[in-house]
């Protein structure tokens, strides 16, 4: 069955460095996804990606955030300037059509540790 | 405004027990619901879904969950667990126009041998 795959699976960063988290959705959908969920709370949505442009993003995806498809198989997500508070477990999404009815595919997760 | 709340954060359960997982929603307009498994490692897989039409739907694994509007509640429910059953189980909305959920903060559920 095919699978969105995230790369790393953990990664630890300082606070004020800037993190890349890196997703390769299924070849044929369209439309991707970041999630994130920090330890004991609920999984948020930051964005959503189509078209190469965001959808649609949360109050959570702020100047610092940013997201790409630099080359048409790889989805990747940019923090500027790490806070301790962006540590969290980030998921990456895709769906072949708009609406949540048909459902996504997610990825395995990125822990972010920012120490 | 939409809102899931999970209020176990932990289940324990004897194997081949039943179990009921418990899910409660905040909505002002129509929602879709459905139940997301992440087994240890690996990513959210959907479990069931309820969009329209008969209010008990049926899932994958045995799972099955049913949606009551009254109650604003979408429980999830299993007569016979196994210990693959072991994950953390998360509840989610989203409107019929939108294109993003809403989840809880998921259940943990843990079956005993």
């Amino acid at each position: 069955e095919p699978e969105v795959t995230q790369t790393p699976s953990h990664q630890v960063t300082q606070m004020g460095q800037e993190v890349i988290l890196r997703c390769v959705p299924i070849s044929n959908h369209l439309y991707f996804y970041w999630y994130r969920q920090i330890l004991g709370q609920k999984v948020e949505f930051l964005v959503s990606f189509y078209n190469n442009e965001i959808s649609e993003k949360s109050e959570i995806f702020d100047d610092q955030f940013s997201v790409e498809r630099p080359d048409g198989s790889n989805f990747t997500l940019k923090i500027r300037s790490t806070k301790l508070e962006d540590s969290a477990m980030y998921f990456c999404a895709s769906s072949e059509r708009a609406g949540s009815k048909y459902g996504y595919t997610f990825g395995s997760g990125t822990r972010l540790t920012v120490v | 405004a939409q809102s899931v709340t999970q209020l176990d954060s932990q289940v324990p359960v004897f194997e081949e027990a039943p179990v009921e997982l418990r899910c409660n929603y905040s909505s002002s307009v129509s929602v879709y619901l459905f139940w997301y498994v992440q087994y240890p490692n690996q990513g959210l897989q959907l479990l069931l879904k309820y969009l329209s039409g008969s209010t008990l739907v049926k899932g994958i694994n045995g799972f099955e969950a049913e949606f009551n509007k009254s109650q604003t509640s979408f429980h999830l429910r299993k007569p016979s667990v196994h210990i693959s059953d072991t994950a953390e189980y998360f509840c989610a909305v989203s409107t019929n126009t939108g294109n993003q959920f809403y989840f809880g903060t998921g259940t943990s559920l843990t079956v005993i041998p």
